[in-house]
């Protein structure tokens, strides 16, 4: 069975501009969550969703958004980009129980 | 206070030693306890599930869950030099539903020398 796959591997972008990020889930996982990954701050919980639906956020201004589609599949969406967004930003996905995550997002603000 | 606290390391051992790696949290809501292993550039895999307390083994590696300290710990046994990464606890306080989270400690980083 695949895992779960993130596009792009790497992205750069400038402060001010806007990215959005893709995660496809283990085929059945029905559950997709979303982490940013620091050196400083470790892993944090973005946000979950489950059939089409965000069920959980965690603690991230506004600027962060997802969405899932009918398949499943997920995007995140961060909108006028700031330095300290730099991250590795993951996604998990789930068939209620275990969580399996994807290789990642590397994103680099300058 | 965090909620789940993690020594860091670095920690660094000999080939064939017994590592032991833990972790400790705040809220005693959580149920369910996860350790991933993560190496550099990659995501984290997923190495131990368990429910509540008590032990869980799994070829060289044991998760042990103690709901009463508030503790958990990972042990591994003839430890390799591919063990070299950072280990991981997580916990949730469901495995699905509503408020279905992982809360991470910061990860300990584990080095095995030949």
């Amino acid at each position: 069975k695949a895992g779960v796959t993130q596009t792009p591997r790497y992205l750069i972008k400038t402060r001010g501009q806007q990215v959005t990020l893709s995660c496809s889930p283990i085929s059945g996982h029905r559950s997709v969550s979303w982490y940013q990954q620091t050196p400083g701050q470790g892993l944090q919980f973005l946000f979950e969703y489950f059939s089409e639906t965000q069920r959980n956020k965690g603690n991230f201004p506004g600027r962060f958004s997802g969405r899932q589609f009918s398949n499943s599949r997920s995007e995140m969406n961060v909108s006028t980009l700031e330095l300290g967004d730099s991250a590795l930003y993951l996604c998990a996905s789930s068939n209620e129980g275990e969580q399996y995550f994807g290789p990642g997002t590397r994103l680099t603000v300058t | 206070q965090k909620e789940v606290e993690q020594d860091p390391g670095p920690l660094s051992v000999p080939e064939g030693a017994i590592v032991s790696l833990n972790c400790t949290y705040s809220n005693s809501a959580f149920q369910y306890f996860m350790w991933y292993r993560q190496y550099s550039r990659k995501g984290p895999e997923l190495l131990m599930y368990t429910y509540s307390s008590g032990n869980k083994e799994d070829g060289r590696f044991t998760a042990q869950v103690d709901k009463s300290s508030k503790y958990i710990s990972l042990f591994i046994r003839d430890s390799q030099p591919s063990d070299s990464a950072t280990y991981l606890c997580a916990m949730s306080l469901n495995s699905g539903g509503s408020n279905y989270k992982l809360t991470f400690g910061k990860g300990t980083l584990l080095t095995v020398n030949p």
